[in-house]
């Protein structure tokens, strides 16, 4: 069983639909838990970042944690075509330093 | 907010001859920085950890005498693809700690350097 699964998707949404993006891990050691975007031929850029349960909000972004059943959870809100990317989640035991990353998830927002 | 330039974003080179890779942190310190390599539709996968002034720690798998790392100073670190050959294609991205406003250490990265062996 790998470290953190995510389903690479593809995922199509209407412009204006929620996106709902998740991912589940085995170790329990995790406590650092991310999301990065990635669009095509550039590297990751740093969505949302999250310290251990709970929920956390940004914008037309929510993450959420629940720990109890290792899932980690990505809501984008009012979705837009610039919102088209693959989007990662990462996590880690020691503070953001060797992270662990999901396949990554390819989001179309269609106009 | 920390950058991190990476440079050449893309190289063709052919089969036997050895390509490096900067990786700069613009306007921070970098003691630490780490090199990933992906694959198309795949995840990133950690290569080694950088650490400036000392040796590359390297994951298990990979080899240190064909994928070379030099951390020569807090702002700089370089990967040396030795003998590439066309299976060493990919697409090569480093990253740098960065302490955010809010206190919490993430991860900056680069945009990513591709690699095409013929």
């Amino acid at each position: 069983q790998k470290e953190v699964e995510q389903d690479p998707g593809p995922l199509s949404v209407p412009e204006g639909a929620i996106v709902s993006l998740n991912c589940t891990y085995s170790n329990s050691a995790f406590q650092y838990f991310m999301w990065y975007r990635q669009y095509s031929r550039k590297g990751p850029e740093l969505l949302m970042y999250t310290y251990s349960s709970g929920n956390k909000e940004d914008g037309r972004f929510t993450a959420q944690v629940d720990k109890s059943s290792k899932y980690i959870s990505l809501f984008i809100r009012d979705s837009q075509p610039s919102d088209s990317a693959t989007y990662l989640c990462a996590m880690s035991d020691d503070g953001n330093n060797r992270l662990a990353f999901g396949k990554g998830n390819q989001v179309v927002v269609i106009p | 907010g920390a950058v991190v330039s990476q440079h050449p974003s893309w190289v063709i080179c052919k089969s036997g001859t050895s390509v490096k890779i900067e990786c700069r942190s613009l306007d921070f310190q970098a003691t630490t920085m780490f090199w990933y390599r992906q694959f198309p539709k795949q995840s990133l996968m950690l290569m080694a950890t950088s650490n400036e002034g000392s040796k590359a720690t390297y994951e298990q798998g990979v080899e240190k005498d064909k994928f070379l790392i030099n951390h020569a100073s807090l702002t700089l670190s370089t990967l040396t693809v030795t003998s590439a050959h066309p299976e060493d294609s990919s697409f090569y991205i480093c990253s740098a700690r960065f302490r955010s406003s809010s206190g919490a250490n993430v991860l900056t990265f680069g945009a990513g350097s591709r690699l095409t062996v013929l």
